[in-house]
């Protein structure tokens, strides 16, 4: 069936703008995952939800970065005002059950990751 | 704060050599370790998973073992293929419930 999937998996953009990152989901997954990673770094959490609910933000760095997932499916990763640290590979990941479900060894699988650059 | 190393960074072989990543973390009160795989252009790709009630897990070519009183895990590949290359990223879930992953090693594996 199919994977996690991202969009755009390029955006190059001016300093300043906002850009909207999208995340479709495994069919059926309740929990979906943000990460950042930098070049030749691991990644780093962002945020998760479970189903709609935005269950933990703490990595988000700053309050230029907000995530949305209305429906429970799709989200949206939103970066206003972009600036050129933004520039990363922005990825999501999503798991079957709810996220503090991972304590007891449910994966996660990731999308292939939206390459911001940030001129 | 949870604080992942990977060694070595970047490692270069000939096909059919047995290889050992390390990952330590500075933490030892985790729930599970695990293993991905990260090709360019895709996403990760879980390998294997070691709650921390366990000491090993095996899948094929790969083992992986994890010590958690010395907060530290090795992944085994038993006889390197090109097909392995690829970077290696280890992740630990702790009482935060998020995971924190590592650097990673980068692996070529040459014939």
């Amino acid at each position: 069936g199919a994977g996690v999937s991202q969009s755009p998996r390029y955006k190059v953009t001016k300093r300043g703008q906002d850009v909207a990152l999208r995340c479709d989901p495994i069919s059926g997954h309740v929990s979906l995952y943000w990460y950042r990673q930098a070049l030749g770094q691991g990644p780093e959490f962002l945020t998760y939800f479970n189903y709609e609910a935005q269950q933990d933000k703490s990595g988000l760095p700053n309050d230029r970065f907000s995530a949305e997932r209305p429906e429970g499916s799709i989200s949206t990763l939103t970066i206003q005002r972009t600036e050129q640290r933004d520039s990363a590979m922005y990825r999501c990941a999503s798991s079957f059950t709810s996220g503090s479900l991972l304590v007891s060894g449910e994966t996660q699988y990731f999308g292939p990751g939206t390459r911001l650059l940030v001129l | 704060k949870q604080e992942v190393t990977q060694i070595p960074a970047a490692l270069s072989v000939p096909e059919g050599e047995n290889l050992v990543l390390n990952c330590s973390f500075t933490d030892s009160a985790i729930y599970n370790l695990q293993w991905f795989r990260q090709d360019p252009g895709k996403g990760l790709t879980s390998l294997l998973l070691i709650q921390s009630s366990q000491r090993e897990q095996t899948s094929g070519r790969l083992n992986a073992s994890l010590d958690k009183s010395s907060g530290r895990s090795t992944l085994y590949i038993a006889a390197s293929q090109p097909g392995d290359s690829a970077t290696y990223l280890c992740a630990v879930v702790g009482g935060s419930y998020i995971p924190t992953f590592g650097r990673g090693t980068s692996l070529i594996v040459h014939p």
